[in-house]
């Protein structure tokens, strides 16, 4: 079956503009995770959604970025007022359930946003 | 919390062993591990997820000590097809460590 999937694989923005990155989640999947991964860096938790249940935020950077996801499938990550600092690779993972269970997250290609 | 990862960087010559570790200053009740390739998504290898409880895949291993809250995984024998970033994973978020960089030379 298909897997996640993100769009734009690749954006070019300059830097005060506003951007959108979507995600794709396999279908049935509950739970939704955004990371971002700097170059040669770690994965870092930016939000989880999980079915119905209000979003965790705690590890968005700032208030220019937000994310939402509609009728628990697809989500999309926004970013206000791009700086440079938020050039990065942006990665969706899914799973069937939280991840305190027996379920794996499945990533998607991610997309890379590089702020000029 | 993020977990911490030991060590940060590996080289091995193909067919040596390599142990991953990953603690946690909070309670763990699941430990996830992935690979990342360069330039590649992460891609799952295990869950942990009582204490003690030890999981396998192919050469690669995992332990998971509750009570120590920390997790190794072990790499026997390992294969130029190991070289990657190992990243362990713990919480209802997953919030991953740094990483550890595994270098395999042929």
């Amino acid at each position: 079956g298909a897997g996640v999937s993100q769009s734009p694989s690749n954006k070019v923005t300059e830097k005060g503009k506003d951007v959108e990155l979507r995600c794709d989640p396999i279908s049935g999947h509950t739970a939704l995770y955004w990371y971002r991964q700097s170059l040669g860096q770690g994965l870092e938790f930016l939000i989880y959604f999980q079915g119905n249940s209000a979003p965790d935020k705690s590890g968005l950077p700032s208030d220019r970025f937000s994310a939402e996801r509609t009728g628990g499938s697809v989500s999309t990550l926004t970013i206000q007022r791009t700086q440079q600092e938020d050039s990065a690779v942006y990665l969706c993972a899914s799973s069937l359930a939280p991840a305190g269970g027996p379920y794996e997250q499945y990533f998607g290609p991610g997309t890379r946003l590089t702020v000029t | 919390q993020q977990p911490v990862q030991s060590p940060q960087a590996v080289i091995l010559r193909e067919g040596e062993d390599a142990v991953i570790n990953c603690s946690s200053s909070k309670a763990l009740y699941s430990v996830h591990w992935y690979r990342q390739k360069h330039g590649e998504a992460p891609v799952f290898l295990m869950i942990l997820l009582k204490g003690g409880e030890q999981k396998g895949h192919e050469k690669i291993s995992a332990s998971f000590n509750e009570k120590k809250q920390q997790s190794s995984l072990y790499l026997t024998a390992s294969q130029l097809s190991y070289s990657g970033t190992y990243f362990c994973g713990t919480g209802d978020k997953i919030i991953f460590g740094k990483g550890t960089r595994l270098h395999i030379l042929p």
